[in-house]
């Protein structure tokens, strides 16, 4: 099982819609978390980080259950420019001394 | 500011060639990490560093080794490319427990 496990998707929505994506980690000492974007041939680039009391950044929401040890990202209003593909990212730091972890990602399609 | 800057930005190998991928950031970051990403695919974690002279095994280490002489240098190293080493390369430095900034990438061919 992989440490930290996405939906790939596709997800296809229309202009407008809200969509949200999940993640599960398994390594219940995960301290930190956070979702990226990727856009085709580009490298991640920080979208937001996760708080445990949730938190939102204009269209987006970022919520962190630990008890069920999952992660979300809610887009409401999505814009065409939304169509990427979205990371979620964990950060553990009792083993190894310390890793980020990256899922597969989400790839979003917004569409006219 | 440059941030994490990788260097070369392409390269075309020959099967059994060796070459060396230079990441260096100008953040003072602790750790730095080395992935590779296939067409379609996840990052894959290959070596990653938590200071420096420190380098640890990633997920898919074979065929890499990696140093970490320099706190701000991570470099990749390819002793006999492989055909099966042909990907984009992501280079990305982070503080302790804090987000990840990445470099814009190594795109290798081996042929």
């Amino acid at each position: 099982r992989k440490e930290v496990e996405q939906d790939p998707g596709p997800f296809n929505v229309p202009e407008g819609a809200t969509v949200a994506f999940n993640c599960t980690y398994s390594n219940s000492a995960s301290q930190s978390f956070f979702w990226y974007r990727q856009d085709c041939r580009k490298e991640p680039k920080l979208l937001m980080s996760v708080y445990s009391s949730g938190n939102e950044d204009g269209r987006f929401t970022a919520q962190l259950n630990r008890a069920s040890q999952y992660i979300s990202l809610l887009i409401r209003d999505s814009k065409l420019s939304d169509s990427a593909t979205y990371l979620c990212v964990v950060n553990s730091y009792n083993t190894n001394a310390g890793k980020s972890t990256f899922g597969d990602g989400t790839t979003l399609t917004v569409k006219p | 500011n440059a941030g994490v800057t990788q260097t070369p930005k392409f390269r075309v190998l020959k099967t059994g060639q060796s070459m060396t991928l230079l990441c260096a950031q100008d953040m003072n970051h602790e750790y730095m990490y080395w992935y590779r990403q296939d067409p379609g695919m996840g990052l894959r974690l290959i070596h990653y560093s938590v200071g420096e002279g420190t380098t640890a095994k990633g997920e898919v280490p074979d065929g890499y080794n990696v140093s970490r002489l320099k706190k701000q240098n991570f470099l990749l190293g390819l002793e006999s490319a492989a055909p099966s080493q042909t990907s984009v390369y992501f280079c990305a430095s982070s503080y302790v427990r804090a987000e990840a900034f990445f470099g814009q990438g190594t795109r290798l061919t081996v042929v």
